[in-house]
């Protein structure tokens, strides 16, 4: 069973299209996570949820919109697509930050978007 | 703002030698956490370091975490093929409501044959 799902695998847009990207997880968490890799392989995080309530939201384009759901699910959506939001897109989760142990983050597969 | 740093950003190593990742971070934290990440793919968890002192092994891979010098390390020994990837380290912080990772810059690590 996967553990964290992201769909699509891929995504191929043009500039000025919307797009959405969902993740959901079966593993139980609170709190789900959307992070971007860029070119680099750098990787930054963009929000997190926390029983579906937002609880970080780094400096990110008002272009991007997250929602969630219910707690196995996170969906990232993004408006006006530029070039620059070329990247892949991963969506991660966790027990709850707040709480003890670990804390690990799993990931899911990644959404490769390309914005022509 | 919390920044981490890795170093080497890129190792090229024969099998059968053993080296070493550096990961260095500017304020204090309590959770260092290492991913690998094959090409293409996902991140997997490799090691929760928790406490200063804390030493975890998984075959040829041994983390460590010094919270006092802001450094963790991951220490290959003998070397083999399979363990080419690019290795990140991630600190962990608290917000006050929150808890976020920060990561570092990645080690593309080769082992040649």
């Amino acid at each position: 069973d996967t553990a964290v799902s992201q769909t699509p695998k891929y995504l191929v847009t043009q500039m000025g299209n919307d797009k959405s990207i969902k993740c959901e997880q079966n593993l139980g968490h609170d709190t789900m996570y959307w992070y971007k890799q860029d070119s680099k392989k750098f990787l930054k995080i963009m929000f997190s949820y926390n029983n579906k309530e937002l609880i970080i939201n780094e400096t990110v384009p008002n272009r991007f919109s997250p929602k969630s759901p219910d707690k196995a699910h996170l969906n990232l959506h993004i408006n006006s697509l530029e070039l620059g939001d070329s990247a892949v897109y991963f969506c991660a989760s966790s027990q709850d930050p707040l709480a003890g142990g670990p804390k690990t983050q799993y990931f899911g597969p990644g959404t490769r978007l390309l914005v022509l | 703002e919390l920044k981490v740093e890795q170093n080497p950003l890129f190792l090229s190593m024969q099998e059968g030698k053993n080296y070493t990742i550096y990961c260095n971070y500017s304020t204090t934290s309590d959770r260092l956490y290492w991913y690998r990440q094959d090409p293409g793919k996902s991140l997997e968890s490799l090691f929760v370091l928790l406490s200063n002192g804390a030493v975890k092994q998984e075959g040829r891979l041994m983390a460590s975490l010094d919270t006092k010098a802001r450094l963790s390390t991951l220490h290959i020994t003998a070397a083999v093929h399979d363990l080419s990837a690019t290795y990140f380290c991630a600190v962990g912080q608290y917000t006050g409501t929150a808890s976020k990772l920060t990561f570092g810059t990645g080690t593309r690590l080769q082992v040649t044959l």
